[in-house]
């Protein structure tokens, strides 16, 4: 059912920088809609981290960024720190001729060496 | 603070039907969208329902089209799901979620619906 494609997994040192690809298509992220960012850490559920392809929520630090263009959008994390390790997860809005919906992608584990 | 408390999950068995409800806080709760988003051990997150602030409008996902229903008491700052015919595929962690602009800005913790004979 996911129409953005992740990586499976991405993994750094701390410090280092990571970041996560979301490739959609021309009915959703190649249409102008936003991309989104949920952080999922393990056994909770997910937070909002990015909005609106680049904006973050009060509370997140700046080392996470977002980034759109195209089809395409990123998620960087710079500067990798232990607590980053979890699951993350673009949306977006997709809209085509067999209908319309809230699209999640496949999801992104990231590991911190 | 916004709270967003799921509750309703279990074990059914297959065919039969379940009735989750979301109590919200901290928020003026008519104003807004709500979601459901569902996760299957070890699996992504996929959009199941979404309803709008007044509860006038609503949308499924094609894939509980026709078996789920989502409604919402705002006087009682309570979401609801009530989740019919359901099948093993339907086996999740059932969020609900705060809408705004097409995305969702809080979530609940999630109630853990098993569906099995």
């Amino acid at each position: 059912q996911s129409v953005l494609t992740q990586p499976p997994s991405v993994s750094g040192a701390p410090g280092q920088r990571v970041t996560i690809s979301c490739t959609g298509s021309s009915s959703n992220i190649g249409a102008g809609y936003d991309v989104h960012w949920y952080q999922q850490l393990p056994g909770t559920a997910p937070k909002l981290l990015i909005y609106g392809n680049s904006n973050r929520p009060s509370g997140v630090p700046d080392r996470f960024s977002g980034s759109k263009s195209g089809t395409s959008a990123s998620l960087a994390i710079t500067g990798l720190q232990a607590e980053d390790e979890a699951d993350y997860y673009c949306q977006s809005y997709d809209s085509s001729l067999s209908g319309w919906g809230y699209v999640f992608g496949t999801g992104t584990k990231v590991t911190v060496l | 603070e916004v709270q967003l408390v799921e509750s309703g999950g279990g074990l059914v068995q297959p065919g039969g039907s379940l009735r989750l409800s979301c109590a919200a806080s901290g928020f003026t709760f008519s104003s807004y969208w709500m979601h459901w988003v569902r996760q299957a051990p070890g699996k992504g997150l996929v959009w199941v329902s979404r309803i709008n602030s007044d509860g006038s409008s609503t949308s499924y996902a094609d894939s509980v089209k026709g078996r789920f229903t989502i409604s919402r008491d705002n006087a009682k700052n309570t979401l609801y799901l009530q989740m019919n015919s359901l099948r093993a595929e339907d086996t999740a962690v059932y969020y609900c979620a705060r809408g705004w602009d097409r995305y969702f800005d809080y979530w609940g913790q999630g109630t853990l619906v098993t569906v099995s004979s």
